[in-house]
C-alpha cells in the first residue's frame, strides 16, 4: 500500500520569496515520486520526477525536489517565487506497473503575493 | 506534436442521463488513463487502457466504463448519472503501459456538471 500526504492545503508567499511545498509518502516498495502543477481549468503538467539515482531532482520553471528516504519526504522548492507560479501542486507516488498504482496527494494551492 | 485532447471541455447533464467523454492521446502513445478529480476526493484513478484492452481499474461502480479504439483514442462512459459524478475528468496518455517511471501527459479535462 502507498499514500501521500501534502502538508498544508494552502501556502502563500511573497514574490521573490522561497517556495517550499511539503510532501511525505509511504510505500512498501521503492517509490517513484512526482510533482505536478495544475493551472485553473487545465490538466496536470509534470514538474519533475524521482526514479533512481541522484536524490536532488531539478525540474522545469526553476523547481527542484530532494528525495529523503530516511524522512520519507519529497519536498518541492523554488528559490524565488514568481507570480506565474500561482497554481495547485500535486505530489504523487507510484510503486508498480500501471497508472492505477499512482496515488496523488490532496494538492497544495500556492498563492504568490506581489 | 499535438498534446492530449479531450472533448468536450464542458458538459452539463441531468441526473439519470448518460454521458460519453472522448480523449485523443498524443500521436504514438498507446496507453490512455482516466482520472476523476473532485474537491472532496481529489484525484482518483478510473482505468487504464493499452492496445484496446483495459489493463487496470480503480474502485468505481460499473456505471463507469471505457474503451479504446485501434487508433488509441479512448472514450469514457458514465451511465445513470448521479449528482456526485460532477467532477473534472482527466485523461492522460503515455507511450506504453504506465511503468513506474513513465511520464503521463494530461489533457485539460472535461468539466462535467450533473444537475
Amino acid at each position: 500500500a502507498q499514500s501521500v500526504t501534502q502538508l498544508g492545503s494552502h501556502v502563500s508567499v511573497s514574490e521573490g520569496a522561497l517556495v517550499l511545498l511539503r510532501c511525505n509518502y509511504s510505500s512498501s516498495v521503492p517509490p517513484y515520486l512526482f510533482w505536478y502543477v495544475q493551472y485553473p481549468n487545465q490538466g496536470l503538467q509534470l514538474l519533475l520526477k524521482y526514479t533512481t539515482g541522484a536524490t536532488l531532482v531539478k525540474g522545469i520553471n526553476g523547481f527542484e525536489a530532494e528525495f529523503k528516504k530516511s524522512e520519507t519526504s519529497f519536498h518541492l522548492t523554488k528559490p524565488s517565487a514568481h507570480m506565474s507560479d500561482a497554481a495547485e501542486y500535486f505530489c504523487a507516488v507510484r510503486a508498480g506497473l500501471g497508472a492505477g498504482k499512482s496515488t496523488f496527494g490532496d494538492g497544495t494551492t500556492l498563492t504568490v503575493k506581489p | 506534436k499535438a498534446g492530449v485532447t479531450q472533448t468536450p471541455r464542458y458538459l452539463i447533464k441531468t441526473r439519470g442521463q448518460q454521458v460519453t467523454l472522448s480523449c485523443s492521446p498524443i500521436s504514438g502513445h498507446r496507453s490512455v488513463s482516466w482520472y476523476q478529480q473532485t474537491p472532496g476526493q481529489g484525484l482518483q484513478f478510473l482505468f487504464e487502457y493499452f492496445s484496446e484492452t483495459q489493463r487496470n481499474k480503480g474502485n468505481f461502480p460499473g456505471r463507469f466504463s471505457g474503451r479504446q479504439f485501434s487508433n488509441s483514442r479512448s472514450e469514457m462512459n458514465v451511465s445513470t448519472l448521479e449528482l456526485g459524478d460532477s467532477a473534472l475528468y482527466l485523461c492522460a496518455s503515455s507511450p506504453g503501459l504506465v511503468l513506474a517511471k513513465n511520464i503521463q501527459y494530461f489533457g485539460a479535462g472535461t468539466r462535467l456538471s450533473v444537475l
